[in-house]
């Protein structure tokens, strides 16, 4: 089955403990992406990769760090966690890098930063 | 810079009623509107998507319309059933792998 993975899907963590918040897809594609959801802000896109090695910042990357070192993985990565960033995370993925069509999104991972 | 809004925030209606959203793009290079409808506990998942160059796509029972000269689209649901309840976004592409989305809409359909 074809889809998006994101672990964990909940996670409650303390100021400044460094996390790491796993993406995977299944199905080749080249384009993945980080989005944080917040109320009334919509989805807002944090970093994401055109293909392997290959990074960008999106419009909120403070804070955050992703790699991509295989093309079906895509890590976030917070190196010193703080309250605002509590949010609701998802991961996607789009087939080429040539246009926007129907990303595929992960289920979501709910942070809790205390 | 580039920024979509949309309206309602949220929208109750009774079931067979329908149901309409609203969005406005700020950037005339937008050329791609897709529409995720968002369950609860659940990752957005496209439902519809329009491009620049036609009006209007319908699918069973809902329909897309778009004015490029206004910068305007929306998402029609018609004969609402209570599965329709979820939140929606709209999203335009002003380049190249990128969407912007709208802050979204929480359909309620009532019984």
């Amino acid at each position: 089955e074809a889809q998006v993975t994101q672990n964990p899907r909940y996670l409650i963590t303390v100021t400044g403990k460094k996390l790491t918040v796993t993406c995977s897809q299944n199905m080749n594609h080249e384009y993945m992406s980080w989005y944080r959801q917040d109320p009334g802000l919509g989805l807002r896109q944090i970093y994401y990769s055109m293909n392997v090695e290959v990074t960008d910042k999106g419009d909120v990357p403070e804070g955050y760090k992703v790699s991509r070192k295989e093309k079906r993985n895509f890590p976030l990565i917070l190196e010193s966690p703080s309250p605002n960033q509590t949010s609701l995370y998802f991961c996607a993925s789009l087939p080429t890098s040539g246009g926007a069509d129907t990303q595929y999104f992960g289920p979501g991972t709910r942070l809790t930063v205390l | 810079g580039e920024n979509v809004e949309q309206h309602p925030s949220t929208l109750s209606v009774q079931e067979g009623d329908s149901a309409v959203i609203k969005c406005t793009y700020s950037d005339s290079a937008s050329n791609y509107f897709p529409w995720y409808k968002q369950e609860l506990g659940k990752g957005p998942q496209l439902i519809i998507d329009i491009r620049s160059n036609v009006g209007e796509k319908k699918d069973q029972r809902i329909a897309v319309t778009l004015n490029k000269t206004a910068k305007h689209f929306s998402l029609h649901i018609t004969e609402t059933q209570p599965e329709d309840s979820a939140v929606y976004f709209c999203a335009a592409s002003p380049h190249t792998d990128k969407l912007i989305f709208g802050t979204g809409t929480r359909l309620q359909v009532f019984p």
